[in-house]
C-alpha cells in the first residue's frame, strides 16, 4: 500500500527564518509527486508536480526537491503570507487509473 | 476565468435527508474527484470520473453517490445512508490522470 508521511506536524517560524518540510513516501513506481497549499477553509492550491529523483523546482520563496524516498519543500525567508497547511501527495505509475495518495500535511505558521 | 467550482460553501443536512453537493470545471478536463477531508486525515477518494457516462468507486465509496452526465459537472449526493457525513468535501479535476486541480471545497454540517 502506497504511503505518505509528512514531518513536522506543525512548524513555527520567525520571519526571514527558512527551513524545510519533509515528505517520506513509499510507492510501487513513482509517476508523479505533489506538492498543495492548502488555507483554511479553502481547496488545496496546486504548488509542483515533480517526476524524477534530482529533479527541483522552484517558485517564489519555495523550492521543492525530490529523491527516490522522500521530497522536500525549502521555505526561503518566508512572510506571514507563506502560513498554510503544505500537503505532499504521491501517484502511483499503473495502468488505467493512478491512484493518488495523499499525506496529512505540515501546518506552518510564519510570525511577523 | 479557468476554474473549479463548487456549490455551496456550507449545507445542513437533517436525519434521513440526501443532499447534493454540486461541481462544475470549463478546464475542459477528462477526469473528475471527489474527496472528503477530516481533521487529522489525509485526503480520501470518494468516486472518481475519467470519461463523461462513467465513474468508479474510491476508498469510501459507501453512502455516496455520482453522476457524469456532463464533461463540466460531477455532482455528488450524499445519502441517508452515510452515517458520519460531516466533512469538507472536494471536487477536483484533471487532464488524463495528470495533476489535479482542486475547487473551493463545500463543507458538510449535521442538524
Amino acid at each position: 500500500e502506497d504511503q505518505v508521511t509528512q514531518s513536522p506536524e506543525a512548524l513555527r517560524l520567525q520571519e526571514g527564518e527558512s527551513s524545510s518540510l519533509n515528505c517520506s513516501y513509499t510507492v510501487s513506481g513513482l509517476r508523479g509527486l505533489f506538492w498543495y497549499r492548502q488555507d483554511p477553509g479553502k481547496g488545496p492550491e496546486f504548488l509542483f508536480t515533480l517526476y524524477s529523483a534530482g529533479e527541483e523546482k522552484e517558485k517564489e520563496r519555495l523550492k521543492a526537491t525530490l529523491t527516490k524516498k522522500e521530497s522536500f519543500l525549502h521555505i526561503t525567508a518566508p512572510k506571514p503570507e507563506d502560513s498554510a497547511t503544505y500537503l505532499c501527495a504521491v501517484q502511483r505509475n499503473s495502468g488505467g487509473y493512478q491512484k493518488v495518495t495523499f499525506g496529512i500535511g505540515t501546518k506552518l505558521q510564519v510570525i511577523p | 476565468d479557468g476554474g473549479i467550482t463548487q456549490s455551496p460553501k456550507y449545507l445542513f443536512r437533517k436525519e434521513g435527508q440526501n443532499v447534493t453537493l454540486s461541481c462544475e470545471q470549463n478546464l475542459n478536463h477528462d477526469a473528475m474527484y471527489w474527496y472528503r477531508q477530516d481533521p487529522g486525515q489525509g485526503l480520501r477518494l470518494i468516486y472518481y470520473s475519467q470519461i463523461v457516462n462513467d465513474f468508479q468507486k474510491g476508498d469510501i465509496a459507501e453512502g455516496y453517490s455520482v453522476s457524469r452526465e456532463k464533461k463540466e459537472s460531477f455532482p455528488l449526493t450524499v445519502t441517508s445512508a452515510q452515517k458520519n457525513p460531516t466533512a469538507f468535501y472536494l471536487c477536483a479535476s484533471s487532464p488524463s490522470s495528470a495533476t489535479q486541480y482542486f475547487g473551493p471545497g463545500t463543507r458538510l454540517l449535521v442538524l
